[in-house]
């Protein structure tokens, strides 16, 4: 079975740029997740879709974020313009029905340097 | 609010030697009861988890965690340590009444193995 696949795997940017990651999670997977991880700290969930809704994007910066997943499938998720602390690495996971499996299936993640 | 806490940022074992690897939460509800190891570049790699029934859970790679609800604790254990488990580990919790299923992550410990 295939995993979660992210693309870019690094991306350089300057600050005020736009950048956007690409997410394709396992195969049947409804629920598709957006983590940002800050260098020294844990994910952070920055938003939640159940096919192509939304179930919780409360800490989802959306002046400056915005993520979409038209088809129920894969994802994207864009930083416009971009801030020094929007580098992280962003981590996308999906599960096939949360509430039945629990954990998500992670990908390698795009790691985001803003300089 | 959902919590969970990583006591140390690092844990220095010897091949061979037992290791522990702490973590505490704080829910308003029953816990769902996550660990999750990531390697230098990777991305997260599910280890094992509780939901419910026995307190002892057997997970990937030899790994077990003990959860223990009077001391609101999961640490996560191995008899014997090897060198290639030195990783990051994540400790994360999910509350069974939340209104979402997100993963609330600590802030993660380093384990070190030594030869």
């Amino acid at each position: 079975e295939a995993g979660v696949a992210q693309s870019p795997r690094y991306k350089i940017i300057e600050k005020r740029q736009s950048v956007a990651f690409w997410c394709n999670p396992i195969s049947g997977h409804a629920t598709l997740y957006w983590y940002q991880q800050i260098l020294g700290q844990g994910p952070k969930l920055l938003i939640q879709f159940q096919n192509n809704g939304v179930v919780d994007d409360s800490q989802l910066p959306k002046d400056r974020f915005s993520a979409e997943r038209l088809k129920g499938v894969d994802s994207t998720l864009k930083i416009q313009p971009a801030k020094l602390e929007d580098s992280a690495v962003y981590l996308c996971a999906s599960s096939l029905d949360p509430r039945t499996t629990f954990e998500g299936f992670f990908g390698p993640g795009t790691r985001l340097t803003v300089l | 609010a959902q919590s969970v806490a990583q006591p140390e940022d690092q844990v220095n074992v010897a091949e061979g030697n037992p290791l522990t690897v702490k973590c505490t939460y704080s829910v308003s509800g029953n816990p769902y009861l996550f660990w999750y190891v990531q390697y230098p570049n990777r991305g997260l790699q599910f280890l094992l988890k509780y939901i419910t029934g026995d307190n002892l859970v057997k997970g990937s790679y030899g790994f077990e965690a003990e959860f223990n609800k009077s001391q609101t604790s999961f640490h996560l254990k191995k008899p014997s340590a090897l060198v290639s488990d030195s990783a990051l580990y994540f400790c994360a919790v999910r509350d069974d009444g939340g209104a979402t299923n997100k993963l609330i992550f600590g802030t993660g410990t380093l384990l070190a193995v030594q030869p």
